[in-house]
């Protein structure tokens, strides 16, 4: 089985500063990575995936995350935040040959002006 | 707007008493996953289907169960309702039952038990 842990529940952060958020799962098995994005009052929406290759993705607003096999972490960066970016952001995992997504437990970003 | 719609939006009940949840997936998609969202528990898996057959099953109470149809709506249902069982329901729908694409959520059924 899959697991997922994001050890922060909140980061605040000032506009156009830098932010990472953190994201450590632990699998048996090769792992399919993703990050997604909830807006107040809507579902969740998908922000940028790994399945394979390049272990740097990118999503069309200036999120990155990287796939560390070896420490076991996705972490998701962004260089310069926006008030827009204020939401909850939840990292998942689906094993390779699994059926299922499992999310972890979610981060708050609040972009403070 | 992700294309997947979820009936009812809001719903009010009491302790003891039964509830359909309905899910219309984005036209095309296949599969269709259920997931409970609450703040203590977080965002849990409950169930999965793809093309009207059970694909997988996770935290799912046996109160509660669901079904999807040949039309590939899906329903989810809830009974001997407890007041922890209050929370936000999604849906979520992906073209295939594989788990490398992209799942496509609805803005959630908020189920509320007194």
């Amino acid at each position: 089985a899959q697991s997922v842990t994001q050890l922060d529940s909140q980061v605040p952060v000032f506009e156009e500063a830098p932010v990472e958020l953190r994201c450590n799962y632990s699998s048996s098995v090769s792992v399919y990575l993703f990050w997604y994005v909830q807006y107040p009052n809507q579902g969740l929406q998908l922000l940028l995936k790994y399945l394979s290759g390049s272990t740097l993705v990118k999503s069309i607003n200036g999120f990155e995350a990287e796939f560390n096999k070896s420490q076991t972490s996705f972490h998701l960066r962004k260089p310069s935040v926006h008030i827009s970016d204020t939401a909850e952001y939840f990292c998942a995992v689906s094993a390779a040959y699994g059926q299922n997504f499992v999310f972890g437990p979610g981060t708050r970003l609040s972009v403070l002006p | 707007d992700s294309g997947v719609t979820q009936t009812p939006k809001h719903l009010i009940t009491a302790t003891g008493q039964r509830v359909t949840l309905r899910c219309s997936p984005r036209s095309g998609d296949l599969s269709v996953y259920w997931y409970q969202q609450s703040l203590d528990q977080g965002l849990q898996f409950l169930i999965h289907y793809y093309n009207g057959e059970e694909r997988a099953k996770g935290n799912i109470l046996e109160r509660f169960s669901a079904q999807q149809f040949p039309d590939l709506h899906s329903e989810l249902n809830l009974s001997s309702l407890e007041l922890g069982d209050s929370a936000l329901y999604f849906c979520a729908s992906s073209v295939s039952g594989e788990n490398t694409g992209e799942l496509f959520f609805g803005e959630g059924s908020r189920l509320t038990v007194l």
